[in-house]
């Protein structure tokens, strides 16, 4: 079973619209970390957002924003106002406890903002 | 801070040749360093993990003698691909993984490598 799953390959948003990423993610864990990336077409991967499995609040860093719904295993991004330079590639990424650090990738989905 | 670099970020090479890739943390100590692998419009692979000092775990189906990882301090991982052929074309990427609270990784830009 895949540990992370993005369902949306693709999307197209509005500028200016706030877009919602979903993300879903299995384990039996109990100690985990959830990540966002961003890919541009540069190639670079961007660390976008963190939520750890025991914060008490949904993680926000600026226009970002962790949905993170631990009983329903999911994790969405939300990007408030969305701008034409948000148009990239979206990673979901799992760290289990035991892990060395590893992450655990999703399929990405692509976002296009449109003018 | 948290900066990541690799070198060079592009590469052309003939069938047979060998290409060596440098990862850098530029402004703190990597403990880890990972590297990964991504083909167009796929998701990241994880090929190997490597810590200063010690040999690299390599993940199932990666092959140890044709992806060469060595560690050699704190700052700086290498990857070298011996005897290239053109179905090692792809977008190799490292991330370097500090002790913080997430342990998040923090990714070179990508080294984008052409086997002729």
């Amino acid at each position: 079973a895949q540990k992370i799953t993005q369902t949306q390959p693709g999307m197209f948003v509005q500028e200016k619209e706030a877009v919602t990423l979903d993300c879903t993610y299995d384990t039996s864990d109990p100690s985990y970390g959830l990540f966002w990336y961003k890919q541009p077409s540069s190639g670079e991967m961007i660390f976008l957002i963190y939520q750890g499995s025991y914060d008490q609040q949904n993680a926000t860093e600026g226009r970002y924003s962790l949905n993170f719904q631990k009983a329903r295993k999911s994790a969405n991004l939300v990007i408030s106002a969305s701008q034409l330079g948000d148009s990239a590639m979206y990673f979901c990424a799992m760290r289990e406890g035991r892990s060395n650090y590893q992450l655990i990738w999703g399929a990405g989905t692509k976002l296009i903002i449109k003018p | 801070g948290a900066v990541v670099s690799q070198h060079p970020s592009w590469v052309i090479c003939k069938s047979g040749t060998s290409v060596k890739i440098e990862c850098r943390s530029l402004d703190f100590q990597a403990t880890t360093m990972f590297w990964y692998r991504q083909f167009p419009k796929q998701s990241l692979m994880l090929m190997a993990t490597s810590n200063e000092g010690s040999k690299a775990t390599y993940e199932q189906g990666v092959e140890k003698d044709k992806f060469l990882i060595n560690h050699a301090s704190l700052t700086l991982s290498t990857l070298t691909v011996t005897s290239a052929h053109p179905e090692d074309s792809s977008f190799y990427i490292c991330s370097a993984s500090t002790s913080g609270r997430a342990n998040e990784q923090f990714f070179g830009p990508g080294t984008r490598l052409t086997v002729l």
